[in-house]
């Protein structure tokens, strides 16, 4: 089945520096790549997501890139902010109908003022 | 804020007793999870239900039940817990959209689950 890797489980930033997650997984037909945001107290939130079909994604501040060949895709994160930092997930799935996401292991991301 | 309300948002119980997770959502989505979330492991999938119907169930214990009585509600009952099912359980909904393609995944706060 899918397998899906996170780096860096830790990532500290200063405020305004950009912030690079990455990701890679196994299963060459997963075709749908969120990211999710999981602030102290809640639940993760989706952020970002790309189809296999792009090769980036951008939206504000926040960007996502993914590399079919090499199975591996990247969350950008420009000029950050305090309200930042918090857990990121990736996950990858495929198919249709109801949502069968394999995440990650989590990336906690530190800004600094 | 979401649109998935679970209840309650913590919990703590003995190994022999029995309790009950709620989630409700509010989007008007088909299809309900659970996700067990635990320190330093990826989130797991448990249930899926769509359309009311569990379309699966991922080698979960007996001892964690899941109900699903409609659209809108899900439940996970619980009995006999060890403690190393303490955890964060989370809820989820989707729209399943069927050959058509697969839409976001909308995530409650979670019970947090203490098993003393």
């Amino acid at each position: 089945g899918e397998n899906v890797e996170q780096h860096p489980s830790t990532l500290s930033v200063q405020e305004g520096d950009s912030a690079v997650i990455k990701c890679t997984y196994s299963d060459s037909a997963s075709n749908y790549f969120p990211w999710y945001k999981q602030e102290l107290g809640k639940g993760p939130q989706l952020i970002i997501d790309i189809r296999s079909n792009v090769g980036e994604k951008k939206d504000q501040r926040i960007a996502v890139t993914l590399n079919k060949t090499a199975k591996h895709f990247s969350l950008h994160i420009t000029e950050t902010q305090p309200e930042d930092s918090a857990v990121y997930f990736c996950a990858a799935s495929k198919g249709s109908g109801f949502q069968k996401l394999v995440f990650g292991t989590g990336t906690r991301l530190l800004v600094s003022p | 804020e979401t649109g998935v309300t679970q209840t309650p948002r913590h919990l703590v119980m003995g190994m022999t007793n029995k309790k009950s997770l709620k989630c409700e959502q509010h989007l008007g989505h088909n299809a309900m999870y659970w996700y067990k979330q635990s320190a330093k492991k990826p989130l797991e999938l448990m249930f899926v239900y769509s359309l009311e119907e569990r379309v699966e169930n991922n080698s979960v214990p007996s001892r964690f039940s899941p109900e699903c009585p409609n659209s809108s509600h899900l439940f996970l009952h619980l009995h006999t817990l060890q403690p190393e099912d303490s955890a964060l359980y989370l809820c989820a909904s989707s729209q399943d959209s069927g050959d058509r393609g697969r839409e976001k995944l909308f995530f409650g706060s979670g019970t947090q689950l203490s098993v003393l």
